[in-house]
C-alpha cells in the first residue's frame, strides 16, 4: 500500500522560505506523477504544482518564481519548496500522487504550515 | 484560468435519498474532471477520476458523468457515513483549480 508522509516546519516566518518534503513509502517513485496542494483555512483548495520522475515540473503561475518542486529518486521523496511567503501562504499542505488520467489517487496526511513572525 | 463553480453549495437530504452535486467548467475540459469527498480533518478522497471512473475501494453508490463544461456527481442511496465535502477539480490545462465544494448534511 502506497503511503506518503509531508513533513517539515509548521511555523514559517514572513518573507522567509517554506520547505516542505514528502517522503514515498510502500511503492515506486518512477512512472507517476508527484504534485502538491494546499487548502487554506476557509477550506478552499489549491494545486501548486507537479513533478515527474524525469524531474519535468509544472507549477501553478499564480505562484510566480516562488515556488520549486525537486524530487530524489535515490530518496523516494519529493520536496516543495515556496520562497518569501505571507500570512496569505498559511495551509494546509498535501502531497499527492498524480497516477495519470487525472487520477489523483494517494494523499498525504497533509500539514499545517502557518506563517507568522 | 479554468473557473470551477459547484452548486449547490450545501444539501441537506435523507437517508436514501439521490443527491446530485454539479460541477461547471468556464471553458471545456473534455472528461478530464476529479470528484472527492472530503470528512473534517482528512486529506480529500478520490471517488471519480476521467469524469465518470469510480476510484478502486468507492461503493457503487457513487457515480460520475458528463464532459466537456458540465459535470454530475451522484450519490445514489445516501447514507450517514457520506456526511462531507465534495468538490470537483479539472485536470485539463494547468493551472488545474478546483469547485469551492458542495457541503452534504443529512436531515
Amino acid at each position: 500500500q502506497l503511503q506518503l508522509q509531508e513533513s517539515g516546519p509548521g511555523l514559517v516566518k514572513p518573507s522567509e522560505t517554506l520547505s516542505l518534503t514528502c517522503t514515498v513509502s510502500g511503492g515506486s517513485i518512477t512512472g507517476s506523477y508527484w504534485t502538491w496542494m494546499r487548502q487554506f483555512p476557509g477550506k478552499g483548495l489549491e494545486w501548486i504544482g507537479d513533478i515527474y520522475h524525469s524531474g519535468s515540473t509544472n507549477y501553478n503561475p499564480s505562484l510566480g518564481s516562488r515556488v520549486t518542486v525537486s524530487i530524489d529518486l535515490s530518496k523516494s521523496l519529493f520536496s516543495l519548496k515556496l520562497r518569501s511567503v505571507t500570512a496569505a501562504d498559511t495551509a494546509v499542505y498535501y502531497c499527492v500522487r498524480h497516477a495519470g488520467d487525472s487520477r489523483y489517487d494517494y494523499w498525504g496526511q497533509g500539514t499545517l504550515v502557518t506563517v507568522s513572525s | 484560468d479554468i473557473q470551477m463553480t459547484q452548486s449547490p453549495s450545501s444539501v441537506s437530504a435523507s437517508v436514501g435519498d439521490r443527491v446530485t452535486i454539479t460541477c461547471r467548467a468556464s471553458q471545456g475540459v473534455r472528461n478530464w474532471l476529479v470528484w472527492y469527498q472530503q470528512k473534517p480533518g482528512k486529506a480529500p478522497n478520490l471517488l471519480i477520476y476521467a469524469a465518470s471512473n469510480l476510484q478502486g475501494g468507492v461503493p457503487s453508490r457513487f457515480s460520475g458523468s458528463g464532459s466537456g463544461t458540465d459535470f454530475t456527481l451522484t450519490i445514489d442511496s445516501v447514507q450517514p457515513e457520506d456526511i462531507a465535502t465534495y468538490y470537483c477539480q479539472q485536470a485539463s490545462s494547468f493551472p488545474y483549480t478546483f469547485g469551492q465544494g458542495t457541503k452534504l448534511q443529512i436531515k
